[in-house]
């Protein structure tokens, strides 16, 4: 079945360690999206890509890092500089940027900074 | 810059109750509005997708209309189950950069 797999669903994170969440599609989209997710916040966009090779900042990529070097991956990094990183991340994806097709949404990861 | 809103936060009705829920939007431009639902712990689902020409999509017992003019839509779930227990969140999509945004919400518990 199409769809989008996150890795890990949980992770535990010392404080000043990096860690890098997968997230891959098999719906052949163009446009990924990772968003972060806190109690009573909402969900909040940390970067997108729209093409392999590019990506955007979004509202809060302070401390976030990704790639996108194949059109299926799009993984993201969460460094030592993100100062509160215990979070509920999601990764998302639709055909293209610019089209006003369906977002898909992963089951998530959960990362708690111990 | 487009805001969007769901009141109540929270919602709790009996089983077998009709029940509407709303997300409010400030920039009428959109392209289209998405509705999901999210379980304690899971990704988000979606449920209908309206683009900004259509006024309602169904799907089983769930009906979403949209109003553009007004910056409205409703889901609309018939007959609720306890089933239906889960956070419901609208998002719509807007302006050149097609910028997706997430209302915060609302949490449906049907009590048996």
């Amino acid at each position: 079945d199409g769809g989008i797999t996150q890795s890990p669903k949980y992770l535990f994170r010392k404080e000043g360690q990096n860690v890098t969440l997968s997230c891959e599609q098999n719906l052949n989209h163009d446009a990924m999206y990772w968003y972060r997710q806190d109690p009573g916040q909402g969900l909040r966009l940390i970067y997108y890509s729209q093409i392999v090779n590019d990506f955007q900042k979004g509202d809060i990529a302070e401390g976030y890092s990704v790639s996108r070097e194949k059109k299926e991956s799009f993984p993201l990094t969460v460094t030592s500089a993100q100062k509160n990183p215990t979070a509920f991340y999601l990764c998302a994806s639709k055909e293209g940027l610019f089209r006003s097709g369906e977002l898909f949404f992963g089951e998530g990861s959960r990362l708690t900074v111990l | 810059k487009q805001e969007v809103t769901q009141i109540p936060a929270a919602l709790s009705v009996p089983e077998g109750e009709n029940l509407v829920l709303n997300c409010s939007f400030t920039d009428s431009a959109i392209y289209n509005l998405q509705w999901f639902r999210q379980d304690p712990g899971k990704g988000l689902t979606s449920l209908l997708l309206i683009q900004s020409s259509q006024r309602e999509q169904t799907s089983g017992r769930l009906n979403a209309s949209l109003d553009k003019s007004s910056g409205r839509s409703t889901l609309y779930i018939a007959a609720s189950q306890p089933g239906d227990s889960a956070t419901y969140l609208c998002a719509v999509l807007t302006g050149a950069n097609s910028k997706l945004t997430f209302g915060k919400g609302i949490t449906l518990s049907v009590r048996p």
